[in-house]
């Protein structure tokens, strides 16, 4: 079955970076897009990043652009998002989704998330 | 960007009942040259990450119970659950997908037993 597993979430400075992982697992993970969500403590869903199957077109959030990068390696069935200049509304779980098998940008299978925390 | 706003912010319904959720889109999600709505609708249980339950507004995802159904076109659209079920205890997010430069979702709306 389809599993997607986040990690390197943590507790970091504001204006410091951290790069997140998501590795893919029971599907062609070159496929299909993935995407980036995140959710701060008690608040709503926000779409972050996403990025094409091939990796050839990426987007973000006005929130993130310019400071977060989404990339990705097919051979490895990962996804990745570098996060820089990190600031305190930054803090989140940050979920990685996966594009519905025939609906993009409709996220059909989520991981369990990784909690990001920015903080002096 | 497209807003999407949801109401109400909190629902709470009896077992068995119905329970509705509106979501209201700045801009229409319908794209005419295939006349498909770009709206979609997930299920958050407390501690979890969210469930897709419904795309092209009204199409149910596998595995998805009959009881929820979508509905609505252009730029108002509704999440029904015809009779409430104990495990439907959970927050509600509308998303649209129409805009694939900058994908939003609704402020979400919490549904619990009354």
């Amino acid at each position: 079955q389809v599993q997607l597993v986040e990690s390197g979430g943590g507790v970091v400075q504001p204006g410091r970076s951290l790069r997140l992982s998501c590795v893919a697992s029971g599907f062609t993970f070159s496929s299909f897009g993935m995407h980036w969500v995140r959710q701060a403590p008690g608040k709503g869903l926000e779409w972050a990043a996403g990025i094409e199957r091939d990796g050839t077109n990426e987007n973000y959030a006005d929130s993130v652009k310019g400071r977060f990068t989404i990339s990705r390696d097919n051979s490895k069935n990962t996804l990745y998002l570098q996060m820089n200049s990190l600031r305190p509304e930054d803090t989140a779980v940050y979920y990685c989704a996966r594009d519905h098998v025939s609906v993009g940008y409709c996220f059909q299978h989520w991981g369990q998330g990784t909690l990001v925390t920015v903080s002096s | 960007d497209i807003v999407m706003t949801q109401s109400p912010d909190s629902l709470s319904v009896s077992l068995g009942e119905r329970a509705t959720i509106s979501c209201k889109s700045s801009q229409s999600v319908l794209y005419r040259s295939n006349n498909k709505n770009y709206l979609a609708w997930y299920q958050q249980r407390p501690g979890q990450p969210p469930k897709l339950l419904i795309y092209w507004a009204s199409t149910r995802e596998s595995g998805v119970p009959d009881r929820f159904s979508g509905s609505g076109s252009g730029t108002d659209f509704t999440l029904t659950i015809s009779s409430l079920q104990a495990e439907d205890v959970a927050v509600y997010y509308c998303q649209q997908y129409i805009n694939t430069l900058s994908i939003t979702f609704g402020q979400g709306t919490r549904l619990e037993i009354k």
